[in-house]
């Protein structure tokens, strides 16, 4: 069966400190790759997706840059936290192709920028 | 891209009331619909979906309907208990099924 880690589970960072979030998939191949990110009380928002290897689409300019060295592994990076990158960042995992899939989240991490 | 709308945002109801929640989208060529629930701290996760051969599904005190020409389709909870509490969130990926973007969602409180 298909599994997805996302580490770690919480997060404390200082503001101008880097950040890298990792999240992997088990169980699957060439699955279709998510972040997410998450404000108190608020929908979810789609940061980056990649659909391959080495292929990533951003959605929201800022500060944060993600990229995907295997295939079934995601990462979330930044070179300088600022405070309004706080928040729960999810990652997720569908299954490619034309036919929409449903899409599995990570547990989450619940980063604080102080 | 898609866009997706949802309402209402927030929805309080009495146990044992119905609640409907309802999105629209905007790209015709969309053919899965999923609705998701997230509970306070947790990950969202798939409580029904529908494709676009079909125009409703139900599962227990859940349904979705479909409306593919007014391009909307709504989430149906009956009987609602303390624990369907939560925000629940639709999604319309658009045909290619490769970026997927969500409602805003709607927080349901069932009042006991």
């Amino acid at each position: 069966s298909q599994t997805i880690h996302q580490w770690p589970a919480t997060l404390v960072q200082p503001v101008g400190s880097p950040l890298s979030l990792e999240c992997t998939v088990e169980g699957t191949s060439n699955p279709n790759l998510y972040w997410y990110r998450q404000a108190a009380g608020r929908g979810l928002q789609l940061l980056f997706y990649s659909v391959g290897i080495g292929q990533i689409s951003s959605e929201v300019p800022q500060n944060l840059s993600a990229s995907r060295p295997q295939d079934r592994q995601f990462i979330l990076s930044s070179k300088k936290l600022l405070l309004s990158d706080s928040g729960f960042y999810l990652c997720a995992w569908s299954g490619g192709g034309l036919s929409g899939t449903e899409a599995f989240f990570g547990q989450g991490t619940r980063l604080t920028v102080v | 891209g898609e866009n997706v709308e949802q309402h209402p945002s927030t929805l309080s109801v009495q146990e044992g009331d119905s609640a409907v929640i309802k999105c629209t989208y905007s790209d015709s060529a969309s053919n899965y619909f999923p609705w998701y629930k997230q509970e306070l701290g947790k990950r969202p996760q798939l409580i029904i979906d529908i494709r676009s051969n079909v125009g409703e599904k139900k599962d227990q005190r859940i349904a979705v309907t479909l409306n593919k020409t007014a391009k909307h389709f709504s989430l149906h909870i009956t009987e609602t208990q303390p624990e369907d509490s939560a925000v629940y969130f639709c999604a319309a990926p658009p045909g290619g099924y490769q970026k997927v973007t969500f409602g805003t969602g709607t927080k349901l409180q069932v009042i006991p």
